[in-house]
């Protein structure tokens, strides 16, 4: 069973409309859990890193939130644009650069 | 910031043939690559781990002497599919941990199609 669940697993969305992805994860020990983003045919790029102590990290129109004691994260996308249509993957790390479990990602589809 | 080179980007071979991906890191040292499979709206899989003049870690289940992985230099890790069958066509990436910050720099992934 996988150890990180994103949802929805897909969605499609007006541009300039906001949305917001969750992951939950069940991985023990925690280190970190990341957001990357992966166009088409591309490798994944991250996009925010969080720790036990983080409660929220932005960048740019993207703005990840994780409660470590639900062991919840989500991330929010702020007037959607078309190049935001990609995958949106949640992994989460046990120690610095131990084990790692992929989420299966949420795929977003922005139309004009 | 850090990259890592993948190429070829996309491969068409025969069935029985074998096909080679490299990865370089680009301005960085990377001692460990990682290496995964991706299906058609599936996620990342890891295949292996590689390390920099010793032998790759395969994740369970995937075939060592099938997917031949080389770390030969601190810029360099390959992976070679020998004997390709069509149930190897996938979409294959590299990555190597690059900094707290950066976490894991993934290659722009190649896509392989085995007739």
């Amino acid at each position: 069973k996988n150890q990180v669940e994103q949802s929805p697993q897909s969605l499609i969305i007006l541009e300039g409309k906001n949305c917001t992805l969750q992951c939950n994860y069940t991985v023990s020990p925690f280190s970190n859990l990341r957001w990357y983003k992966q166009d088409t045919g591309r490798g994944p790029v991250s996009l925010t890193i969080m720790t036990f102590s983080e409660n929220t990290k932005s960048n740019g129109r993207y703005t990840a939130t994780l409660d470590a004691d639900t062991k919840q994260s989500s991330l929010h996308i702020t007037a959607s644009q078309l190049s935001d249509s990609a995958s949106y993957i949640c992994v989460v790390t046990t120690d610095s650069w131990g084990k790692f479990q992929f989420g299966a990602g949420t795929q977003v589809v922005v139309t004009p | 910031g850090a990259v890592v080179s993948q190429h070829p980007s996309w491969v068409i071979c025969k069935s029985g043939t074998s096909v080679k991906i490299e990865c370089r890191s680009l301005d960085f040292q990377a001692t460990t690559m990682f290496w995964y499979r991706q299906f058609p709206k599936q996620s990342l899989m890891l295949m292996a781990t590689s390390n920099e003049g010793s032998k790759a870690t395969y994740e369970q289940g995937v075939e060592k002497d099938k997917f031949l992985i080389n770390h030969a230099s601190l810029t360099l890790s390959t992976l070679t599919v020998t004997s390709a069958h069509p149930e190897d066509s996938s979409f294959y990436i590299c990555s190597a941990p690059t900094g707290w910050r950066e976490g894991y720099t993934f290659g722009s992934g190649t896509r392989l199609t085995v007739v």
